[in-house]
C-alpha cells in the first residue's frame, strides 16, 4: 500500500475562496482524522471517522469547514470561505479499528491563505 | 477535558542522552504514544505504552509512565543528528468502537554534532 495519500501538497489561495483537500485512507482501516498543525496551536484534532461515519467533529473551528467522507477511500476537508488565519498544514491519518493501533499519516496540505 | 502539554525545544550533543518530558490531564487514556516528525513529512509512530505498564524499552527508547503524576517520558540513549525532529506525545481515549487521538504540542530535539 502507498500509505496515506493527501492531495495537494501544496495550495495556495485568495481569501474567500474555496478549498478542498482530498485524502485517501489506507485501504482496509476503520478510522480516519483530519489535523491542523500551526507553530501557534500546534497539531489539533478536527474531525474523525470511524467506517465512514463522522464520530466527533468539535474540533472544526467553525461553520466554514466542513468534512465528508463518502466512501471507505476517500475524503474531503473543506473550507468555504478560506481566511488567511486557516493557514496551517492540514494532515489526514488513518488507522485500524481499536486504540491500540499506529495512526499513519499522509504528508500534509501546506495550506496558504492571502 | 483532554490536554497533553510538553516543552518546545531541546538541545542534546551528539551521543547523550535525550530526555523528553510529557504531562497529560485525562487519566482515561488506554494508550500513550510518542511520534515523530521529520521536516516537511508527516507523523510517525515511534512506540506507544499501555496505560497500565510503567515501562516499556525498545531499542534505543526507553518509555517511562508515571500514572499518578500522569507523566510520560522518552529516553533516547546515544543520540545521533538523524533524532533531530519534532517529537510529540499523544493519548488515546475510547474503545475499539469509538477512540480519539489527541497530541501535545510537540518538542523539537536538535542535535549537535
Amino acid at each position: 500500500d502507498a500509505g496515506v495519500i493527501q492531495s495537494p501538497r501544496h495550495e495556495v489561495t485568495e481569501m474567500g475562496q474555496e478549498v478542498t483537500l482530498r485524502c485517501k485512507p489506507i485501504s482496509g482501516h476503520d478510522y480516519l482524522f483530519w489535523y491542523r498543525q500551526t507553530m501557534m496551536r500546534g497539531l489539533e484534532l478536527l474531525i474523525y471517522f470511524n467506517n465512514n461515519v463522522p464520530i466527533d467533529d468539535s474540533g472544526m473551528p467553525e461553520d466554514r469547514f466542513s468534512a465528508k467522507m463518502p466512501n471507505a477511500s476517500f475524503s474531503t476537508l473543506k473550507i468555504q470561505p478560506s481566511e488567511p488565519r486557516d493557514s496551517a498544514v492540514y494532515f489526514c491519518a488513518s488507522s485500524l479499528q481499536g486504540a491500540n493501533t499506529e495512526a499513519f499519516f499522509g504528508q500534509g496540505t501546506r495550506l496558504t491563505v492571502v | 477535558g483532554e490536554d497533553v502539554e510538553q516543552s518546545l525545544f531541546l538541545s542534546v550533543r551528539e551521543g547523550d542522552s535525550s530526555v523528553i518530558n510529557c504531562t497529560y490531564t485525562d487519566s482515561s487514556s488506554t494508550y500513550l504514544y510518542w511520534y515523530k516528525q521529520e521536516p516537511g513529512a508527516g507523523l510517525q509512530l515511534l512506540t506507544y505504552i499501555f496505560s497500565n505498564m510503567d515501562m516499556k524499552q525498545d531499542q534505543r527508547l526507553t518509555v517511562l509512565l508515571n500514572k499518578k503524576d500522569k507523566h510520560l517520558s522518552l529516553r533516547i540513549a546515544d543520540t545521533q543528528t538523524g533524532d533531530s525532529a519534532i517529537y510529540f506525545c499523544a493519548e488515546s481515549f475510547g474503545g475499539d468502537s469509538s477512540y480519539k487521538l489527541i497530541f501535545g504540542s510537540g518538542t523539537r530535539l536538535l542535535v549537535r554534532p
